[in-house]
């Protein structure tokens, strides 16, 4: 069965310290993206990726790091977490004509 | 650059009711539309998805959406709401399914 999965689903980290988002699929899609949902303003893109090794910039990339060692993983890194990135975080993978793919998100707090 | 309008953030309907969330969309070319459901504290599920061909596309639970590329629109439709269809409603717009931008979603609260 298709599937994303994420982790950890919740985390607490403190302000300037590294955060790494994980995200693995089992579905063999060459696209995966890192989202975040924040009141307001929906799921906005944060990085993606068209295959192993590849990674890109979305429209709010700035604090965000992002890597994708393999076909099947792509994480998100916070270098120094901040406040501001508080959110639910969201991984999803998909393939050119389909919809994509989402976990069940990531909630993430940063004191 | 492509975006998405889901101009009520709130939706109250009576349980039996018909139902209409709305979406504008802005995209140069021929879009791919999508709408997705969010249940508490899960992630995203799809509902249905308009490729170009046939505007009234079908869904899951008796959904269907129809495109209208005059009005620059894709409206989620259903008959009769269910208790269950409690939930927040994201509309979406990409090339081919490739990087959606997403709507800031409608709350369906359903009264019984």
């Amino acid at each position: 069965e298709a599937a994303v999965t994420q982790s950890p689903r919740n985390k607490v980290a403190v302000t300037g310290g590294k955060v790494t988002l994980s995200c693995n699929q089992t579905n063999n899609h060459n696209n995966m993206y890192w989202y975040r949902q924040d009141t307001g303003h929906g799921l906005r893109l944060i990085h993606y990726s068209y295959g192993a090794g590849s990674t890109e910039k979305g429209d709010i990339p700035d604090g965000y790091k992002a890597s994708r060692p393999s076909q099947e993983n792509f994480s998100l890194i916070l270098e120094l977490a901040t406040p501001s990135q508080t959110s639910v975080y969201f991984c999803a993978s998909g393939d050119w004509g389909q919809a994509p793919l989402f976990g069940e998100g990531t909630r993430l707090s940063v004191l | 650059a492509q975006s998405v309008t889901q101009p009520d953030a709130r939706v109250t309907v009576s349980e039996g009711a018909s139902l209409q969330l709305r979406c504008k969309y802005s995209y140069f070319g021929t879009p791919y539309l999508f709408w997705y459901v969010q249940y508490p504290r899960q992630g995203l599920q799809l509902l249905l998805k308009y490729y170009p061909g046939d505007p009234v596309v079908q869904g899951v639970n008796g959904f269907e959406a129809e495109f209208s590329k005059s009005n620059s629109s894709f409206h989620l439709r259903k008959a009769s709401v269910h208790w269950s269809d409690w939930a927040v409603y994201f509309c979406a717009v990409s090339n081919m399914g490739y990087k959606l931008t997403f709507g800031t979603g409608t709350s369906l609260l359903v009264d019984p």
